[in-house]
């Protein structure tokens, strides 16, 4: 089971945010990160829990490994405001992703 | 450039069959995983499972399996994602997503979604 924290995170633009996915028990670094805006598809950012995607700035960081995990957004944009979802890929536990946390701005 | 196009809105009865279609380009379809997400309305992402479509091999959720089959067709680079007998509760937004690599890995590409609905 992935939960992420907090449920919804109010940060002013420019700011940086932090998001956090706690694992119930070891992935090592099989952890993805997906942002999704609304009215649209989930885009990846960041897999192997630190790996930047192709195109993904680099104001976006992932870090962790085991059972916890963070998402930092540093500087953050207007276009940055959505949902954000970890996913861990390990083969067991099944498959699952967080629960999601919504970034808004203050 | 990868893309995944996915077939149109669908509106069904309770106990019909349906199969939607995710068509890929941009890359050799026949060598990569290729899933299944689900968003229910105002919900999270979940994982159905995955397909290699080279050999159709397939891996289910365990939250999906029994209640959706998975298909693919190389030749002309298409996935399936079948029901035989729909339920209100498969209302849902459903993605389909190209693994970066192996069967349980990070879902790099996403197709545009494809809403169904399932109501009497």
């Amino acid at each position: 089971v992935l939960t992420q924290s907090p449920a919804t995170l109010s940060v002013s633009p420019g700011e940086r945010a932090t998001l956090s996915c706690r694992a119930s028990q070891s992935i090592s670094t099989n952890l993805a990160w997906y942002q999704q805006k609304s009215g649209q598809a989930p885009r990846l950012l960041i897999y192997q829990a630190s790996t930047r995607a192709t195109g993904v700035p680099a104001r976006f960081s992932g870090s962790g490994s085991g059972t916890e995990f963070a998402l930092t957004i540093n500087s953050l944009q207007s276009e940055d405001f959505a949902v954000y979802y970890c996913h861990h890929y390990n083969v067991w536990p099944p498959v699952t992703f967080g629960q999601g946390t919504r970034l808004e701005i203050k | 450039e990868v893309q995944l196009v996915q077939s149109g809105t669908e509106v069904k009865k309770p106990g019909e069959s349906l199969r939607i279609s995710c068509k890929a380009s941009g890359y050799n379809f026949a060598s990569y995983w290729i899933g299944w997400v689900r968003q229910m309305p105002g919900k999270g992402l979940e994982w159905m499972g995955v397909i290699f479509p080279g050999d159709s091999e397939t891996r289910y959720s365990p939250s999906f399996q029994g209640q959706v089959t998975f298909s693919a067709d190389k030749s002309i680079n298409t996935a399936y994602l079948l029901w035989s007998s729909l339920k209100a509760s498969d209302s849902a937004m459903y993605y389909c997503v190209k693994s970066y690599s192996g069967s349980h890995s990070a879902l790099e590409y996403w197709g545009q979604g494809t809403l169904v609905t399932v109501s009497s």
